[in-house]
């Protein structure tokens, strides 16, 4: 079967760092993205990573090994505003997202 | 540019009753797809296209169906509501299936 693992919720402080990690097992992979999710809002587009390595937007990195099956999302410079729920999704060999269910961040000053 | 509007907001169901969601998107996206989401369960696709008159079923279709008459609108119909299907139902659209795909506001629905 198809399985993306992310922790449920993270709790961090204003100004700090923080790493929210996912893996999978999929049918073929195809890319993976990271979507940012506000309370009672739509998931908006994050990041984007088919190859290994690190990709850099801003306050906001993303990693990937595909021999690991592993990714993480880095958001440096904590702001209250980053308190939401961070999703990432994989495409698998059909080009379909296979969705974690999520971490919830919080943050706290 | 409004990108992609759901209709309705939010909508309250007796079970039984048949409902449609709309969605619309101005971005000319081929491609269109329905999840839902479900508190502790990832986003789960129901019904997707890839262009205009054509449709396909996601994990879960079993109780919904999907028409594709245009590029603009996708609308997902539940023909008979059972409880289960209470839930945040969102509309996406991507360029293409290779495509980063947007989100519409989501509706959310309550079957009783």
């Amino acid at each position: 079967g198809q399985n993306i693992d992310q922790p449920t919720e993270m709790t961090a402080t204003e100004g700090a760092i923080v790493q929210i990690n996912c893996t999978y097992q999929t049918s073929g992979f195809n890319g993976l993205f990271w979507y940012q999710q506000h309370a009672g809002e739509a998931p908006t587009f994050l990041s984007y990573n088919v190859l290994d390595g690190l990709e850099e937007k801003g306050r906001f990195s993303s990693f990937l090994s595909r021999s690991k099956g592993y990714s993480y999302l880095l958001l440096k410079e904590l702001q209250m505003k980053d308190s939401a729920s961070y999703l990432c999704a994989v495409r698998d060999s059909n080009y379909q997202l296979i969705w974690g269910a999520g971490t919830k961040l919080i943050i706290k000053p | 540019t409004a990108g992609i509007t759901q209709a309705p907001t939010s909508q309250i169901l007796a079970a039984g009753r048949s409902m449609t969601l709309r969605c619309t998107q101005d971005m000319r996206h081929n491609a269109m797809y329905w999840y839902r989401q479900d508190l502790g369960l990832g986003l789960r696709l129901i019904h997707y296209s890839n262009t205009a008159g054509t449709t396909g079923k996601g994990e879960v279709p079993d109780g919904y169906s999907v028409s594709r008459a245009n590029t603009d609108d996708f609308p997902l119909t539940l023909a008979s509501a059972v409880p289960s299907q209470t839930s945040v139902y969102f509309c996406a659209s991507s360029g293409s299936s290779w495509d980063t795909q947007y989100f519409g506001p989501g509706t959310r629905l309550t079957v009783l």
